[in-house]
């Protein structure tokens, strides 16, 4: 049962124009969602995060995006650029029975972003 | 200091060695992680720590047993491997475990190979 879907495994993008990564989780209880980047050889790197409780973060050129009622959230990358060329993981957390959270990632299967100069 | 490191960086052992995968941090961090990590797959979580205790052990067979020595250091031993444990062994940690709002920062992680 996989709880958190990236349902792209690949997106190619011209350099200067948006990246838009999806994500999709099945688990109400998530209340924490992170996206890593993460480059061949290399420990995924943490990028941006969001919590239940706002619709939008925004870091710089990453802007992610949450849609509770569609259990669903985006990664806006703007103006793409070659070195952002990796594969990104969505990942979510919830709490556990009593209101404290696990702790536990759960992760998605990665979509590979190739940016094109 | 915001780096988790990882040592050794590639390791290739046969089914009946004994190994041990090394993990640091000098962040502070209380919650440390092991992950596993097979190619085109996301990382598996493993074994948390958390305040130098067990706190989640993944149905992990007996042939991985972690340690953790102290609030820096996260260890993985491993023996009589099986060839399918080829994989990428990540290191993380973060603040606490038990915190919906803090993130795991990971190390470069070990490529071990099982022949």
């Amino acid at each position: 049962d996989q709880q958190v879907k990236q349902n792209s495994p690949s997106l190619s993008v011209q350099e200067g124009r948006i990246s838009i990564l999806n994500c999709d989780y099945t688990n109400s209880m998530f209340d924490y969602f992170l996206w890593y980047k993460k480059y061949p050889a290399e420990g995924p790197t943490f990028l941006i995060s969001i919590s239940s409780i706002k619709d939008k973060n925004e870091d710089g050129r990453f802007t992610v995006f949450l849609n509770k009622s569609a259990k669903h959230l985006s990664l806006h990358i703007v103006p793409s650029q070659p070195g952002d060329s990796a594969v990104y993981f969505c990942a979510a957390t919830h709490r556990a029975a009593g209101g404290t959270s696990y702790g536990k990632l759960t992760f998605g299967q990665g979509t590979i972003l190739t940016v094109h100069p | 200091d915001t780096e988790v490191t990882q040592t050794p960086k590639h390791l290739v052992m046969g089914m009946t060695n004994k190994k041990s995968l090394k993990c640091e941090q000098h962040m502070g961090h209380r919650a440390m992680y092991w992950y596993k990590q097979k190619a085109k797959k996301p990382p598996e979580l493993m074994f948390v720590y958390s305040y130098e205790k067990l706190s989640i052990n993944e149905s992990v067979p007996s042939r991985f047993s972690p340690e953790c020595p102290n609030s820096s250091l996260l260890n993985l031993h491993l023996h009589a491997l099986q060839p399918e444990d080829s994989a990428l062994y990540l290191c993380a940690s973060s603040q606490v475990q038990f915190s919906s709002y803090n993130e795991q920062f990971f190390g470069p992680g070990t490529r071990l190979t099982v022949l």
